[in-house]
């Protein structure tokens, strides 16, 4: 099992429509938490960092819930340049190791 | 201010080769990061130094792949020899870390490594 699972996707949908993306992980001593972008062929970008009281950047929404090991990222209005695929990611131990999913595939139709 | 440069960014090579990656991170971030990504997978961690110390390098498969930064700056990335499965891209990372704090890691384009 990995330590990060996420749902490849793809994940098509058209413009203005709100996606959800999922995420479990495995390791209850896990500290920090985040969702990465990467567009094709591209560098991974940071997106956001997830607390657990939740945050929002705009149209971006993050959730941790410790309890269920779940993360969670929502997208309102989608727009054709948030195509991309998304990484979940989370960070443990004392160098705060970075441990990322496989990534979700996001594809924004006009 | 620049971002972390790395080159080659594209390698051919046939198995049984050897290879060498270079990464120049970001000025003053004293934390650098070589990641392996395959492809349709999420990337992951090879080796992370503090400085020019080694502070993980637990999945650097060691009989093959080397890593050093002599003057904790710039870093090179070694595999010999090469095998089929090595094809990815190899990622380069750096960061301000302290251990109070842990800042955000910026990544380079990568080394898109292709073994034949």
């Amino acid at each position: 099992r990995k330590e990060v699972e996420q749902d490849p996707g793809p994940f098509n949908v058209p413009e203005g429509a709100t996606v959800a993306f999922n995420c479990t992980y495995s390791n209850s001593a896990s500290q920090s938490f985040f969702w990465y972008r990467q567009d094709c062929r591209k560098e991974p970008k940071l997106l956001m960092s997830v607390y657990s009281s939740g945050n929002e950047d705009g149209r971006f929404t993050a959730q941790l819930n410790r309890a269920s090991q779940y993360i969670s990222l929502l997208i309102r209005d989608s727009k054709l340049s948030d195509s991309a695929t998304y990484l979940c990611v989370v960070g443990r131990g004392a160098t705060n190791k970075l441990i990322f999913g496989t990534g979700t595939l996001l594809a924004v139709q006009p | 201010e620049a971002g972390v440069a790395q080159s080659p960014r594209y390698k051919i090579i046939e198995k049984r080769q050897s290879v060498a990656f270079w990464c120049n991170p970001i000025s003053g971030h004293a934390t650098l990061y070589w990641y392996q990504q395959i492809l349709g997978q999420g990337p992951k961690l090879l080796i992370q130094f503090q400085n020019n110390g080694v502070v993980d390098d637990s999945q650097l498969p060691k009989d093959r792949f080397s890593a050093e930064r002599l003057k904790g700056v710039d870093s090179t990335l070694k595999i010999q020899p090469a095998k089929l499965e090595d094809s990815a891209v190899y990622l380069c990372a750096s960061s301000l870390v302290n251990w109070v704090s842990v800042y955000e890691q910026y990544f380079g384009p990568g080394t898109r490594l292709t073994v034949t």
